[in-house]
Parts: C-alpha cells; sequence; structure tokens
C-alpha cells in the first residue's frame, strides 16, 4: 500500500522569501516520488521527481526536493518566491509502475 | 501528438443522460491514466491502461462507469445515467512507463445539472 500526506492545505510567503512545501509518504517498498503543480484551469505539470539515484532532485523554475528515507519525506523547496509560483502543488507517490497515489494537494500564495 | 489532449473540454448535461470524454495520449506512451479532480479535493484515481489491458480498474466509482482503450491509443471514459455527484474535472496522463511520471491533458469539466 501506498499514501501522500501533505501538511498543510495552503501556505502563504512573501515575495523572495523562502518557499517549504511538506510532503510524507508512506510506503512498504522503495518509492518513486513526484511533484507537480498546477496552474489555474490547467492541467498538472510534473515539476520533479526522485527514482533512487541521487536524493536531492531539482526540477524546473528552480524548485528542489530532498527524498530523506529516515523521515519518509520528500518536502519542496525553493529558496525565493516569485508571484508566478502562485498555484497548487501535488505530491505523489507511486512503487508498481501502475497508478501514482496524489496527496490532497498544497495550494501557495504569494504575497507582494 | 505533442501532449495529451482531451475532449471536450467542458461538458454541461442533464441528469440521467450518458456522457463520453475522450483522451489522446502522446504517441508512443503505453500507459495511461484517468482521475478524477472534485472542487477543493485532491485527484481520485479511476482507471489505468496498460496498452489496451486495464489492469487496475479499482477506482470506478460505480458500474456506470467504464472506459476502454484502443490500438493503444486513444481512451474514452463513458458515465451512463450522470448524476450530480459526477460533476468533476475529469484529468487523463500518459507516461511511457509510471515511475517516469505522468503528462497529463488539461482535463474536461463536467457538469450535471
Amino acid at each position: 500500500a501506498q499514501s501522500v500526506t501533505q501538511l498543510g492545505s495552503h501556505v502563504s510567503v512573501s515575495e523572495g522569501a523562502l518557499v517549504l512545501l511538506r510532503c510524507n509518504y508512506s510506503s512498504s517498498v522503495p518509492p518513486y516520488l513526484f511533484w507537480y503543480v498546477q496552474y489555474p484551469n490547467q492541467g498538472l505539470q510534473l515539476l520533479l521527481k526522485y527514482t533512487s539515484a541521487a536524493t536531492l532532485v531539482k526540477g524546473i523554475n528552480g524548485f528542489e526536493a530532498e527524498f530523506k528515507k529516515s523521515e519518509t519525506s520528500f518536502h519542496l523547496t525553493k529558496p525565493s518566491a516569485h508571484m508566478s509560483d502562485a498555484a497548487e502543488y501535488f505530491c505523489a507517490v507511486n512503487t508498481n509502475a501502475g497508478k501514482s497515489t496524489f496527496g490532497d494537494g498544497t495550494t501557495l500564495t504569494v504575497k507582494p | 501528438g505533442a501532449g495529451v489532449s482531451q475532449s471536450p473540454s467542458n461538458k454541461v448535461t442533464e441528469k440521467g443522460k450518458d456522457v463520453e470524454l475522450r483522451c489522446d495520449p502522446i504517441s508512443g506512451h503505453t500507459a495511461l491514466y484517468w482521475y478524477r479532480q472534485s472542487l477543493g479535493q485532491g485527484l481520485e484515481f479511476l482507471i489505468y491502461f496498460q496498452g489496451n489491458s486495464a489492469p487496475d480498474k479499482s477506482g470506478l466509482p460505480s458500474d456506470r462507469f467504464s472506459a476502454e482503450r484502443t490500438g493503444g491509443s486513444v481512451s474514452t471514459l463513458t458515465i451512463q445515467r450522470t448524476q450530480q455527484e459526477d460533476s468533476a474535472v475529469y484529468l487523463c496522463a500518459s507516461s511511457p512507463r509510471g515511475l517516469y511520471g505522468y503528462t497529463f491533458g488539461s482535463g474536461t469539466r463536467l457538469t450535471v445539472v
């Protein structure tokens, strides 16, 4: 079985501040982990993925995430938020090449 | 095609009518997925295709929902006798392999009135 928990359904940061979106997973086997971003009225776009290579993964738009097995976490960070980062972010886990299980999402608001 | 294409983008239907939602995946992607996204909620898995076979259809909410995929390409999700609780955005995604991550379409927004 696999599951994902995203802590905080809404996160608000000021422009230029650090972005930290939290994701914890549960998996009985080594997981593959993903972050997706969904801009208003659009489909989801793959931001980055962890596939058992480097534990620090860099994605598009300056985002990165670190896989920590001991903490079963895969938190998403960006050093400096931009207004265009405002969107909904989803963490997902896949363990068997079949379906991915998604978290409930975190809405990021960036204040000027 | 260059991306995952879904049609129609919006569909308004009367309660009790049948609807068909279409997904055209990226050429060569053998895996295809249907998810449902209700207002303010996360993504709910519906069904997964590998080629034309559906090894996992555990997420289909009821027997009113069915899906098929032909030629290892286009997929159709059919909802019979629609109900108001079926209103949602239906998302299709494809992947060369599920472990590589998905490419999503823009979705079909279904409204049952």
